[in-house]
């Protein structure tokens, strides 16, 4: 079974800290992995895409990484803002002619003053 | 671009209603999904289209939903009757196929369904 599975649940740092998210997945056939960054009462937005050969990417202070033996991608967060505070969601793509989403139910970060 | 275009944003409805959820995809994109987002389940794809056409409606939970594409720039996601186990955040996401090895999915700002 195709299944994306994130961790922590949830967290909570102060600002200008660093923190990572974690991400394991047991999917086949993969084609790519995403991760995306949904404030509250908006749509997901993509940060990073990797493909199996890529195994790091950065956007600004937001860097991922992957490891395709083990399945396992992170995302870490430099020096977080208040507008960080959102809920991130790791998604990976199947090879399947349409890339079908399969989606982790995400780790949900507050970012505190 | 005005990204993909969701109405309405908020819907509060009564068990047994029609519900009907619209949603204006990118200009130019080929491809139209519908996704539902729960605490419990994350988010899930109810359907997709091709070029108007219906792909695959594996996801769509039971003959109480019900989607169309008439035209490239319109599509729809209807349920009747709703139920209160319909309550959640319904987006829809538009992609262009060919532009770029990632398809990158584009996301609505959802219509958060409540049905009391």
């Amino acid at each position: 079974k195709n299944q994306v599975e994130q961790s922590p649940q949830s967290l909570i740092i102060l600002e200008g800290k660093n923190c990572t998210l974690q991400c394991n997945y047991t999917v086949s056939p993969f084609s790519n992995l995403r991760w995306y960054k949904q404030d509250t009462g908006r749509g997901p937005v993509s940060l990073t895409i990797m493909t199996f050969s890529e195994n790091t990417k950065s956007n600004g202070r937001y860097t991922a990484t992957l490891d395709a033996d083990t399945k396992q991608s992170s995302l870490h967060i430099t020096a977080s803002q208040l507008s960080d505070s959102a809920s991130y969601i790791c998604v990976v793509s199947l090879n399947t002619g349409f890339q079908k989403l399969v989606f982790g139910t995400g780790t949900r970060l507050l970012v505190s003053p | 671009d005005a990204g993909v275009i969701q109405s309405p944003r908020h819907e509060v409805t009564e068990m047994g209603q029609e519900v009907t959820l619209r949603c204006k995809p990118i200009s130019g994109h080929d491809y139209l999904f519908w996704y539902r987002q729960t605490m419990m389940r994350g988010l899930e794809l109810l359907i997709y289209f091709n070029n108007n056409v219906p792909i695959d409606d594996s996801g769509m939970p039971e003959d109480r939903f019900s989607a169309k594409m008439p035209n490239a720039s319109f599509s729809t996601l209807k349920i009747q009757p709703s139920e209160p186990r319909d309550s959640a955040v319904y987006f829809c996401a538009s992609s262009a196929s060919g532009r770029s090895t990632y398809n990158e999915q584009f996301f609505g700002p959802g219509t958060r369904l409540t049905v009391l």
